[in-house]
């Protein structure tokens, strides 16, 4: 099983309807991300978590929020998905080093139309 | 946080080296320098980390200069399946936010 898992790895939706991608990870690990990915943008930080109660936003948090349920889970929602939302979601994890080594998931391709 | 900057893009031929470089040219003092890899629909892997002097492991070498400013990342003798893009990171010692750049896509050919 994977150490970082998504759901759902795939989503197809509606302009306007409220999305969820779950990540939940099994590293016990602190912090947690969500990325989204363009193609030729790379990846772009969306926001990330320390713990239960520290949330902060990252490059491009508008249009999305988080829910930090547990150590191990940590959602993004679209409140109102809109086309350009399209994208590969990451959902990642690290640990307390300051090393900068992230794990991540498979991704979660959404698709808003 | 320091910004990197690196090559949209590099072509290379099977059993040939790459090297990437990644210009940081702000990077503090105690952040540590990480590379990823990542094949398409896949999410990135880590292949190395450094802070300083030259790191070496079974995948790629990690060369950093004194200056810290820039490093680059070698392939040795790439195959087909080294075609990726390859992302340079700079771990902040103060913060855990970790932003990445728009990465360097390397193609290697037959």
């Amino acid at each position: 099983d994977a150490d970082v898992t998504q759901t759902p790895r795939n989503r197809i939706t509606k302009t306007g309807k409220r999305i969820m991608l779950e990540c939940s990870q099994t590293k016990g690990h602190d912090r947690m991300y969500w990325y989204r990915q363009d193609p030729g943008l790379g990846l772009r930080l969306i926001y990330y978590s320390f713990d239960v109660k520290d949330i902060n936003k990252g490059e491009i948090s508008d249009g999305y929020s988080v829910s930090r349920q547990a150590q191990a889970k940590f959602s993004l929602s679209l409140e109102s998905a809109i086309p350009n939302q399209t994208a590969l979601y990451f959902c990642a994890t690290s640990g307390t080093g300051r090393t900068g080594e992230l794990f991540f998931g498979e991704g979660s391709r959404l698709t808003v139309l | 946080l320091a910004k990197t900057t690196q090559p949209i893009s590099m072509d290379s031929y099977e059993g040939q080296e790459v090297n990437i470089t990644c210009s940081h040219n702000n990077i503090a003092t105690n952040d540590y320098i990480t590379w990823y890899q990542q094949f398409p629909s896949q999410g990135p892997r880590f292949i190395i980390q450094g802070y300083k002097t030259k790191v070496t492991n079974e995948v790629a070498s990690l060369f950093i200069p004194a200056d810290r400013k820039s490093s680059t990342l070698s392939l040795p003798r790439v195959s087909l399946s080294d075609t990726a893009v390859y992302y340079c990171l700079v771990a902040p010692s103060r913060d855990y936010k970790l932003s990445f750049g728009a990465g360097t896509t390397v193609t290697v050919r037959a």
